[in-house]
């Protein structure tokens, strides 16, 4: 089956700091990979995605890049701010018909400090 | 600009006691879907639909159900709470499945005592 493994957390930074959140992950075929993020309070929402092998997401300063060698989709960002503290979630979906289903990792919160 | 809507946002519930959750969309989203999220433990499907009149099955259904009369509105259903019911909701809609965007409500919080 699809599972979704993600560092522990909880990540604490001080603010310009570098970022990764690991994520590898386990599936059968071709997966699509996903970054959501949810602020305190809020529902997720997307941050990233890639749908094949060697494609780099990217969107607010944050990058992750679907490795197949590796199984991974690791998060990174160059300089956290404040702002960017919130839980982040890997996921992925089978791609191709009946991919109804998100499996999620756990979650990582990140806090970041001033 | 509202999104996708989930009523009400805290509840709070005694053993054995039934609710219904509410879900509502307003971009004409094919799919929906319930979540629930436990602490440490992710995001975990409990049911789901792929059009107006349709639901499916997800990971933890048990102690569930749902039905979709409208395609904007999907509910999801406790007839008989128990304390392991005790979570966070989600309802997420999305236009072609989980390989595309899935857009999230704010959640409800439920604690059934």
């Amino acid at each position: 089956g699809n599972s979704v493994t993600q560092m522990e957390g909880p990540v604490t930074l001080s603010e310009e700091a570098f970022l990764t959140i690991n994520c590898t992950y386990t599936a059968t075929g071709y997966p699509s990979l996903f970054w959501y993020v949810q602020y305190p309070g809020e529902g997720l929402q997307l941050l990233l995605k890639a749908t094949k092998a060697d494609d780099k997401g990217s969107n607010k300063g944050f990058e992750a890049t679907y490795r197949k060698e590796t199984t991974s989709f690791h998060l990174e960002k160059g300089s956290v701010q404040v702002s960017d503290s919130a839980v982040y979630f890997c996921a992925l979906s089978n791609s191709g018909a009946g991919s109804y289903q998100l499996t999620f990792g756990k979650g990582t919160k990140l806090s970041v400090i001033p | 600009n509202a999104g996708v809507t989930q009523t009400p946002k805290f509840r709070v519930l005694k053993t054995g006691q039934s609710m219904t959750l509410l879900c509502a969309q307003d971009m004409n989203h094919e799919y929906m879907y319930w979540y629930r999220q436990d602490p440490g433990m992710g995001l975990r499907l409990i049911h789901y639909s792929v059009g107006e009149g349709t639901t499916a099955k997800g990971e933890v259904p048990d102690g569930y159900n749902v039905s979709r009369l409208k395609k904007q509105n999907f509910l999801l259903g406790l007839e008989s709470a128990a304390p392991s019911q005790t979570s966070v909701y989600f309802c997420a809609s999305s236009y072609v499945g989980a390989n595309e965007k899935l857009f999230f409500g704010s959640g409800t919080q439920l604690s059934v005592l």
